[in-house]
């Protein structure tokens, strides 16, 4: 069965460096997205992604990060200059069309900022 | 108007007992109501959703119970076993050209007992 993939599946940083999270959607699929999930708290939407542009982002979201389909099968996550909250679980999910409902999940990349 | 509340906030039953957990919105736009199951160390994976033209959908042994005029929904697990020991969100969304992006609740860790 196809699944979303994530790089790396642990990733540690010193605040105030770049990080690239990456994603690999199911491959028929037309929407992507990016979640996130602080430790113990619940998952929050950052931004969603269709047809190469962001249809919708969270106040999240800031000017520190962006989104990009740099190929035509992953699908990336920038953070510019990395903060101490920045610390958590981010998920990758995509959807195949607009007429189908389920969005599958990635397992997630856990990233540590110290 | 965006908040989903759930409860309980944990919740441990006997195996063959019956989980039920509960979730309340406030976004009247909400047209999708799913509940995902996350196991630890993995990303949400959908379990069961439903549109809001029926009031209850059943797979086996997971059923939705959906009140539109009181603006909740629940999670019936019927004949509980310890492998449906897991955290579950629901996560309404609501049809937005296509987007889709989940709101999550806060998280129900079920635990079920022999």
């Amino acid at each position: 069965e196809p699944e979303v993939t994530q790089t790396p599946s642990h990733q540690v940083t010193q605040m105030g460096q770049e990080v690239i999270l990456r994603c690999v959607p199911i491959s028929n699929h037309l929407y992507f997205y990016w979640y996130r999930q602080i430790l113990g708290q619940k998952v929050e939407f950052l931004v969603s992604f269709y047809n190469n542009e962001i249809s919708e982002k969270s106040e999240i979201f800031d000017d520190q990060f962006s989104v990009e389909r740099p190929d035509g099968s992953n699908f990336t996550l920038k953070i510019r200059s990395t903060k101490l909250e920045d610390s958590a679980m981010y998920f990758c999910a995509s959807r195949r069309s607009p007429v189908t409902d389920t969005q599958y999940f990635g397992p997630g990349t856990r990233l540590t900022v110290l | 108007q965006q908040q989903v509340k759930q409860s309980p906030q944990s919740l441990i039953v006997q195996k063959g007992g019956i989980s039920i957990i509960n979730c309340a919105y406030e976004n009247t736009a909400f047209d999708y109501f799913p509940w995902y199951q996350q196991f630890p160390g993995k990303g949400p994976a959908l379990l069961i959703a439903i549109r809001p033209d029926v009031s209850e959908k059943k797979e086996g042994r997971f059923t939705i119970s959906f009140n539109k005029s009181a603006k909740q929904f629940s999670l019936h697990i019927m004949d509980s076993q310890p492998g449906d020991s897991a955290t579950y969100f629901c996560a309404p969304s609501s049809s937005n050209f296509g987007n889709e992006k989940l709101t999550f609740g806060t998280g129900t860790r079920l635990t079920i007992i022999p």
